[in-house]
């Protein structure tokens, strides 16, 4: 099994529809987070989490929202889905950073959603 | 603030050529850069990583970076192209080490050819 699991794997939905995508780990990491990937633009930081209590903004947070249920368990959701987020999301985890651990993240297999 | 550049959004070599992967970035202060790859329908995995301590960083499938701070670069390169090296590549900085902070380019697609 994947150590950083996401689901769906694929969504297709309509403007204006609610959507929420689940990701969960095994890797025991406090710090989780939600990127999206589209073509050209490489990975953008939607939001961020360091443990259950700490949820933050990243560069590109409007029209998400996030929610931290567990240590293991980070979910991201669109309360209105839009064409433009249209995208390939993914969810990484990390430990703090310190003598071996220097930012590494490690990724989910995404979740692709399109937005009709 | 940082930033990366991956010069060339594409590139396509010959199985068995060298493949060279080019990542230009910028920082105040003193970086730690990443590579990591993406195979079609997977997340990133990490490739290499330069944490301040060797110049040059030798990682997975026989990929390895060098630093050159004078050059603000650390572009990737591997001997030989293999079919399964076929994938999309992405530098990355961060500095002080958090993943929070980290700055992707925008990906380079390694197309290798038989």
């Amino acid at each position: 099994d994947a150590d950083v699991t996401q689901t769906p794997r694929n969504r297709i939905t309509k403007t204006g529809k609610r959507i929420m995508l689940e990701c969960s780990q095994t890797k025991g990491h406090d710090r989780m987070y939600w990127y999206r990937q589209d073509p050209g633009l490489g990975l953008r930081l939607i939001y961020y989490s360091f443990d259950v209590k700490d949820i933050n903004k990243g560069e590109i947070s409007d029209g998400y929202s996030v929610s931290r249920q567990a240590q293991a368990k980070f979910s991201l959701s669109l309360e209105s889905a839009i064409p433009n987020q249209t995208a390939l999301y993914f969810c990484a985890t990390s430990d703090p950073p310190g003598q071996s651990n220097t930012g590494e993240l490690f990724f989910g297999e995404g979740s692709r959603l399109t937005v009709l | 603030a940082q930033s990366v550049t991956q010069l060339g959004s594409h590139v396509s070599v010959s199985e068995g050529a060298l493949v060279l992967l080019r990542c230009n970035y910028s920082s105040s202060v003193p970086p730690y850069l990443f590579w990591y790859v993406q195979y079609p329908n997977q997340g990133l995995q990490l490739l290499l990583k330069y944490t301040s301590a060797a110049t040059l960083v030798k990682g997975i499938n026989g990929f390895e970076a060098e630093f050159k701070k004078s050059e603000t670069s650390f572009h990737l390169t591997k001997p030989s192209a293999h079919m399964s090296d076929a994938a999309e590549y992405f530098c990355a900085v961060t500095r002080s080490g958090s993943a929070r902070q980290l700055t992707f380019g925008s990906g380079t697609q390694l197309t290798v050819l038989p």
